[in-house]
């Protein structure tokens, strides 16, 4: 069971260059998130899927956008890549009706713009 | 908004308990998360508390205070490889939005 798998797992870009974060997870959940993380600090939340079809904003959206492919996928897209956007990113997943609280992680992309 | 404060850093010894507060103001409660996370690893889901009370899971326990607007997370018996990032999150009134506190890192000395 491989849980949540995030593509690619290091990145370097160039500051204008476009790429897109994949994400995929194979545990039936209904809902997934993108999260940032820089050093020293929390979780930010970019943007999430509540189910199927469906997209919000987190905290920080600005210069991405996503794609909730179908259930099983989730995608981030940098389309104008910034050095601010330097950052370790991380996919999750959740099964929301069963009221865990809990998130599902992928091991995290790391992202370097120069 | 939402905003969550913990204290940045905790130093303990093996063997001893520690305690994690994490306070939080948010337009929105569903619950209170706890995450681990090691350095170069991902987070990964510890505890929940919905309702107020004590959540034990072996070493760990988690308390949760929705009129005091304030959660702890109890390790006991500490062990060298306790030494990580701990987290709080909460989520929003309908448990999908997930908000994460900045984190506190505990170092377990020998």
């Amino acid at each position: 069971n491989a849980g949540v798998t995030q593509t690619p797992k290091f990145q370097v870009l160039k500051t204008g260059q476009s790429m897109t974060l994949q994400c995929a997870q194979d545990m039936n959940h209904n809902s997934m998130y993108w999260y940032r993380q820089d050093p020293g600090m929390g979780l930010r939340l970019i943007y999430y899927s509540a189910s199927e079809g469906t997209t919000d904003k987190g905290e920080v959206p600005n210069g991405y956008n996503v794609s909730r492919l179908n259930k099983r996928e989730f995608s981030l897209r940098l389309e104008s890549a910034a050095p601010s956007q330097t950052s370790v990113y991380f996919c999750a997943s959740s099964e929301r009706r069963k009221d865990t609280g809990e998130l599902f992680f992928g091991e995290g992309s790391r992202l370097t713009v120069l | 908004g939402q905003s969550l404060e913990q204290p940045s850093e905790v130093t303990a010894v093996e063997g001893a308990i520690v305690q994690i507060n994490c306070t939080y103001q948010t337009s929105g409660f569903y619950g209170l998360s706890w995450y681990q996370q090691h350095d170069g690893g991902a987070p990964t889901f510890l505890s929940y508390n919905a309702l107020d009370g004590l959540e034990e899971t072996g070493r760990f326990s988690s308390f949760l205070s929705r009129s005091d607007s304030y959660g702890y997370l109890l390790l006991q018996e500490l062990q060298m490889k306790d030494s990580a990032s701990y987290f709080c999150a909460v989520s929003d009134n309908y448990g999908q939005n997930f908000v994460f506190g900045p984190g506190t890192r505990l170092s377990v000395l020998p």
